[in-house]
């Protein structure tokens, strides 16, 4: 089994300031990591995913994550937010089951 | 329209009467899921089906009741509802690769149900 660890409930920052959220996650098997957003009263929109290959993944909206594998984490950054990025984000992790544990969430709200 | 698509999008229901959600999706995508999210716990998985008429249980199955005899529809039910059933639902589908390869794909999400048992 698989589980993710947001460390981060909520982010408060500041437009065009940089923007880093954290994720942990455990599993005994070779995983997929996921980073999901979620804008208010809206289902889940793919950012970026890392399935293998290059550690460092770009994603839509000028969003990337770095898998590292010792660590067991799946940073989210964006070097410069817009008021558009204030959302919940979720990371996600999956096995060979396709099925997704998801984190908590990390609530961003970006102030002008 | 193409996509994913969750009816109702609101609802309120009485505790102990019988409710379904609906989902229906149009890419013909093999797996389905039905996930319910609360405040401090993300999202979590009720059930899932792999294809039409195979369904299985997820992290929190108790009090729900799947279906799908058709690849596009796989309608929620919650049996007798109670008051900590009340959340946001959110269905999802996916393409798994071809075999040798990567052995999952993306999730797409419909836009959710906000549900509320008194």
């Amino acid at each position: 089994a698989q589980s993710v660890t947001q460390l981060d409930s909520q982010v408060p920052v500041f437009e065009e300031a940089p923007v880093e959220l954290r994720c942990n996650y455990s599993s005994s098997v070779s995983v997929y990591l996921f980073w999901y957003v979620q804008y208010p009263n809206q289902g889940l929109q793919l950012l970026l995913k890392y399935l293998s290959g290059s550690t460092l993944v770009k994603g839509i909206n000028g969003f990337e994550a770095e898998f590292n594998k010792s660590q067991t984490s799946f940073h989210l950054r964006k070097p410069s937010v817009h008021i558009s990025d204030t959302a919940e984000y979720f990371c996600a992790v999956s096995g060979i089951d396709y099925k997704l544990s998801f984190g908590a969430g990390t609530t961003v709200t970006v102030r002008a | 329209d193409a996509g994913i698509t969750q009816s109702p999008r609101y609802k309120i229901t009485e505790t102990g009467r019988q409710v379904t959600l609906m989902c229906h999706q149009t890419w013909s995508h093999s797996y389905m899921f039905w996930y319910r999210q609360d405040l401090g716990h993300g999202l979590r998985l009720i059930y899932y089906s792999a294809a039409a008429d195979i369904t299985d249980k997820g992290e929190v199955p108790d009090g729900y009741v799947v279906s799908r005899s058709k690849t596009e529809n796989f309608p929620l039910t919650l049996e007798s509802a109670t008051r900590s059933q009340t959340s946001v639902y959110f269905c999802a589908s996916s393409e798994p690769m071809p075999k040798g390869e990567s052995s999952t794909d993306t999730q797409y999400f419909g836009p959710g149900t906000r549900l509320t048992v008194l």
